[in-house]
């Protein structure tokens, strides 16, 4: 299994609401990222998991909650966002978070996100 | 910061043409990906790179990991329709995040 699979697709919510984005992979991989990408921008990273533990906030507002209940699952809980926020959301994955050796970012296919 | 630079920030090519393209950065990186992504989906690796001046083909793109190891290039040779979209290149200091640049868009007429 070569793949980071995100859920949902697609995600329409209010500025009240309490939402969660979903991200698995099944490679082993044990650094797991959140990526912000807004329209004809590169991605920006978010947040950084190695090994289960929060490794880089990127001074993201306390509105997105990270978390990583396993070493393949990673979460992203949405409370109280901003129109802003509207974005796709990027969920990707590398073998560790260091340098060494072939270690690339494998991307999930997103979470298009919708804040009214 | 480290910053990318990539040029040509969009180009237009007739089909069967070749593309090159960019990428610049201030910094002196170990690894360099290029990434191609489609309208609302996720970035998918085309090529990785590893060590200055090496030259990776994957199919008929030919990326290269410059001898100076502050930029790198990738070709694209006798495009084809579903070559459209964007390509992301991607670098990485030892000790560091991957670094995006801004993209170059690329369109291809029939």
């Amino acid at each position: 299994d070569t793949e980071v699979t995100q859920t949902p697709k697609h995600l329409v919510m209010g500025m009240t609401n309490k939402k969660s984005l979903k991200c698995e992979q099944h490679m082993g991989h044990r650094a797991m990222y959140w990526y912000k990408q807004k329209a004809k921008k590169p991605p920006e990273l978010m947040f950084v998991y190695s090994y289960e533990k929060l490794s880089i906030n990127e001074s993201v507002p306390s509105r997105f909650s990270p978390e990583c209940p396993n070493s393949s699952l990673l979460n992203l809980h949405l409370h109280a966002l901003q129109p802003e926020d509207s974005a796709l959301y990027l969920c990707a994955s590398s073998q560790t978070q260091g340098a060494a050796g072939a270690n690339v970012l494998t991307f999930g296919a997103g979470s298009r996100l919708t804040v009214l | 910061g480290q910053q990318l630079n990539q040029s040509p920030q969009s180009m237009f090519i007739q089909e069967g043409e070749d593309v090159s393209m960019n990428c610049t950065s201030s910094s002196i990186f170990n690894t360099w990906l290029w990434y191609k992504q489609d309208p609302g989906e996720g970035p998918v690796l085309l090529i990785a790179l590893y060590k200055a001046g090496e030259l990776t083909s994957n199919g008929r793109l030919t990326a290269q990991f410059g001898i100076t190891r502050k930029d790198s290039f990738l070709n694209i040779s006798a495009s084809i329709p579903s070559d459209v979209g964007i390509y992301f290149c991607a670098g990485r200091s030892y000790g560091q995040n991957f670094v995006f640049g801004p993209g170059t868009r690329l369109s291809v007429l029939p």
